[in-house]
């Protein structure tokens, strides 16, 4: 069973872009959720989707936004880019939203803003 | 709020010793309980999970980790490491009730020694 994709791999944009990171669950699962990893913060949760419906938010400004598809494919953008953003974007998925069910991450999106 | 302790950032070991990382969550309804691992440029791997029963956990790669409800720990463990071993280590916990999300520890980085 093919394993989380992440598109794209890397990425580098400027202070005051927008960008649209993708991420496609393991077939089945219905629950998506995206993380960000930087050194100094570590793993930070930004939102989970279930069934197209967002379920749970972190603590992040509204730049950071996200939508799940009747595929249970998703995207997380993020508007007006701060160097600040420069992170790892994980995305995770797993059969649905029960703490029951562990998580399986994709390889990451590593986005530098300059 | 649900949070999860990772009191070592980094734990040195031979190769060969027994090695355990520790984990520690605070005490809010029932726990269910994660461990992962990341190498280097990569998404986070899940290695085993505590939802209830035996407090004694098997997972992957020889890995197991103990639960102490009077400790509140979740310490990971395994008998002879090997320098293959070496990654950082994440400690996860999710509560039942509702939509929680998982919280993550800030991670330990294991260094197995030749």
């Amino acid at each position: 069973k093919a394993g989380v994709t992440q598109t794209p791999r890397y990425l580098i944009k400027t202070r005051g872009q927008q960008v649209t990171l993708s991420c496609s669950p393991i077939s089945g699962h219905r629950s998506v959720s995206w993380y960000q990893q930087t050194p100094g913060q570590g793993l930070q949760f930004l939102f989970e989707y279930f069934s197209e419906t967002q379920r749970n938010k972190g603590n992040f400004p509204g730049r950071f936004s996200g939508r799940q598809f009747s595929n249970s494919r998703s995207e997380m953008n993020v508007s007006t880019l701060e160097l600040g953003d420069s992170a790892l974007y994980l995305c995770a998925s797993s059969l649905g939203t029960s703490p029951l069910y562990e998580q399986y991450f994709g390889p990451g999106t590593r986005l530098t803003v300059t | 709020a649900q949070s999860v302790a990772q009191p070592e950032d980094q734990v040195n070991v031979a190769e060969g010793n027994p090695l355990t990382v520790k984990c520690t969550y605070s005490v809010s309804g029932n726990p269910y309980l994660f461990w992962y691992v990341q190498y280097p440029n990569r998404g986070l791997q899940f290695l085993l999970k505590y939802i209830t029963g035996d407090n004694l956990v098997k997972g992957s790669y020889g890995f197991e980790a103990e639960f102490n409800k009077s400790q509140t720990s979740f310490h990971l463990k395994k008998p002879s490491a090997l320098v293959s071993d070496s990654a950082l280590y994440f400690c996860a916990v999710r509560y039942s009730g509702g939509y929680q999300k998982v919280t993550f520890g800030t991670g330990t980085k294991l260094q197995v020694i030749p």
